[in-house]
């Protein structure tokens, strides 16, 4: 089946641990994303990537980091600069098509500091 | 900046109709997008707008006016399953999309 793979779905980390969460997609699309989300709030763009080795900070990049060596794969890293770095992640990818450049969602992952 | 409002919540009957707005200002546009979100779930596509005009795909529909920056979503014969958040989301420029904080909709019997 053609979808998006994040994991872990529940991640708990210490105070001052980096931490990497894995996400992979077969459906071929160009562009990748991580989004956070936090209670009651709409998705905030981490990072993009629109190809291979490269991409862009989003609205709320700073305490994160990314990289994109392979177009299926684009693992995000929540580092301790992050200080309030417990919430609801999710990765996505998306690709021109009938319905413009719609995004698709990973199941997500959950973060929290213990 | 940019700027999409929804109403907070929402509450409906089953078996009724609701209207979902969405008002956005950004400072393009490339395309209007709608999301449902069960709670703790990613978000799942519902619709998408790029003209001015209804789009109906079976029990949702969704309207968008560009002149007016405007949206709406349209549930029918409301179940008890569509109880979810509802997202609003504007594509404003290549790979640049706002989203809503989302309406949550609570579907009574």
């Amino acid at each position: 089946d053609g979808g998006i793979t994040q994991s872990p779905k529940y991640l708990f980390r210490k105070e001052g641990q980096n931490v990497t969460l894995s996400c992979e997609q077969n459906l071929n699309h160009d562009a990748m994303y991580w989004y956070r989300q936090d209670p009651g709030q709409g998705l905030r763009l981490i990072y993009y990537s629109q190809i291979v080795n490269d991409f862009q900070k989003g609205d709320i990049a700073e305490g994160y980091s990314v990289s994109r060596e392979k177009k299926e794969s684009f693992p995000l890293t929540v580092t301790s600069a992050q200080k309030n770095p417990t919430a609801f992640y999710l990765c996505a990818s998306s690709t021109s098509g009938q319905y413009g450049n719609t995004i698709y969602f990973g199941e997500g992952s959950w973060l929290t500091v213990v | 900046g940019q700027n999409i409002d929804q109403p907070t919540e929402m509450t409906a009957t089953e078996g009724a109709i609701v209207q979902i707005n969405c008002t956005y200002q950004t400072s393009g546009f490339n395309g209007l997008f709608w999301y449902q979100q069960h709670a703790g779930e990613a978000p799942t596509f519902l619709s998408y707008n790029v003209l001015d005009g209804l789009e109906e795909k079976g029990r949702f529909s969704s309207f968008l006016s560009r002149s007016k920056g405007y949206s709406y979503l349209l549930l029918k014969e409301l179940q008890m399953k569509d109880s979810a958040s509802y997202l609003c989301a504007v594509e404003y420029g290549s790979y640049k999309l706002i989203f809503g904080s989302g309406t949550r909709l609570l579907v009574r019997p």
